[in-house]
């Protein structure tokens, strides 16, 4: 059965600070690995979508990298902003086409 | 605007009394889902569905029925609510079921007492 973690559960960084989550997977049999925000009593908005024969993905300041080998995932935030404060979740699809969740990481950028 | 919508929003109900969220997806997607999310414990995926009368378990189906009769809607149903059901519910879509984004419901917060 496919685990996912990610640590830390929470991280707390100045203003401008450069950072990278953390989330690793303990089935390396997938077809994706996805990166999303949350947002206090929001719903999931997707950030970045990895599939199985990528190594990484960028978005803006985002970049994600995927090592499916080692069962690993990074996604790192360039330049951290208040605005960046929020829970970081990272999800994997395997070949049941569930798709299963860590606990995320929450983040506060402090200005 | 694309969007997942679910109704309602917010509900408190009663142990024993049949409820039903609504979510509809006005992107055209295959592939429907459904999670409840509770602290300590994440996101869960209640039901999927990979088109129009195909519908899977997920990780917690038990207490949940749902059924796929148009694409665009993919309602979760509660026939027996109970108190452990308590939770932040979210649909989900996308075009297909791998390799595709994943687009979220703003979520609905279920209360049963």
């Amino acid at each position: 059965k496919q685990e996912v973690t990610q640590i830390p559960a929470a991280l707390s960084v100045p203003e401008g600070e450069n950072l990278v989550l953390n989330c690793s997977f303990t089935d390396s049999a997938i077809y994706n690995l996805q990166w999303f925000r949350q947002d206090p009593g929001k719903g999931l908005t997707s950030l970045l979508l990895i599939q199985s024969s990528q190594r990484e993905q960028t978005s803006g300041r985002l970049n994600a990298s995927l090592d499916k080998s080692s069962g690993r995932s990074t996604l790192y935030i360039a330049a951290s902003q208040p605005g960046d404060s929020a829970t970081y979740l990272c999800a994997v699809q395997g070949g049941s086409e569930k798709l299963v969740f860590g606990k995320g990481t929450k983040l506060t950028v402090n200005p | 605007e694309a969007q997942v919508t679910q109704n309602p929003r917010y509900l408190i109900t009663v142990t024993g009394k049949k409820l039903t969220v609504t979510c509809s997806q006005n992107m055209n997607h295959e592939y429907m889902s459904w999670y409840r999310q509770d602290p300590g414990l994440g996101l869960r995926q209640i039901y999927y569905s990979m088109n129009v009368e195909v519908t899977d378990k997920g990780d917690v189906p038990e207490g949940y029925k749902v059924s796929r009769k148009e694409k665009r809607n993919f309602p979760l149903i509660l026939e027996s609510p109970s108190p452990n059901q308590t939770s932040l519910y979210f649909c989900a879509s996308s075009f297909l079921a791998s390799a595709h984004t994943q687009y979220f419901g703003p979520g609905t917060r279920l209360t049963v007492l």
